[in-house]
């Protein structure tokens, strides 16, 4: 079975531009997180989805983050003008089943300059 | 407000040491508690878990004892080894609620 997948696994950007990450989750999986985590500090959720809908987006910031995920499937997180302190590595999980374990991908590490 | 804190920020062990790490956390409906370990380059994998129907879970090198009523757990290593060396995250969540909280996080050094 594979894992969860994301794309890319580095992005480096000056501010103001904009980026987009891409989360393919564990097939079957109804459930996907977006976790932030900067550097030496744990995940911390940033919105999930069960199946297309979302659940909780009140972590993100929605001035300029947005996610989506249209087929209930890959979902796509994008940051429209990025900012130095956006600085981190953005993970994906997924979850099926009912089932608490979530599943993370290798995440993508961003760097703004 | 910080729902699950780690303590110590850091530990370094020698090779066949147990390595003791410590959680704490703040909403008292909390009620299912993974660990994650995380190496560098990775995403945080699912080492060992515990609900708070029980007060202790083993897997191996790995044992957790929770305190219901402190609302503290910790995470035991016995007979560390240097392939242990990562960060090691704990997290909580109420099941009625899928949103997880993670703790900042507990970096081990295993020394061969």
């Amino acid at each position: 079975e594979a894992g969860v997948t994301q794309s890319p696994r580095y992005a480096v950007l000056q501010e103001g531009q904009a980026v987009s990450f891409w989360c393919d989750p564990i097939s079957g999986h109804d459930t996907l997180y977006w976790y932030q985590q900067p550097r030496d500090q744990g995940p911390q959720l940033l919105v999930y989805f069960r199946d297309e809908a979302v659940i909780d987006n009140s972590q993100l910031p929605s001035d300029r983050f947005s996610a989506v995920r249209p087929k209930g499937t890959n979902s796509t997180l994008k940051i429209q003008s990025a900012k130095q302190g956006d600085t981190a590595t953005y993970l994906c999980a997924s979850s099926g089943g009912g089932q608490d374990t979530q599943y993370f991908g290798p995440g993508t590490r961003l760097l703004v300059l | 407000q910080q729902q699950v804190r780690q303590s110590p920020q850091s530990l370094t062990v020698w090779e066949g040491e147990t390595a003791i790490l410590n959680c704490s956390y703040e909403d008292s409906t909390f009620n299912y508690f993974p660990w994650y370990q995380q190496f560098p380059g990775e995403g945080p994998a699912l080492l060992i878990s515990i609900r708070s129907v029980s007060d202790k879970k083993e897997d191996g090198r790995f044992t957790i004892f929770f305190n219901k009523r402190e609302k503290k757990l910790s995470l035991h290593i016995t007979d560390s080894q240097p392939g242990d060396s990562a960060t090691y995250f704990c997290a909580a969540r109420n099941t009625g609620y899928q949103n997880f909280y993670f703790g900042k996080g507990t970096s081990l050094t295993v020394i061969p």
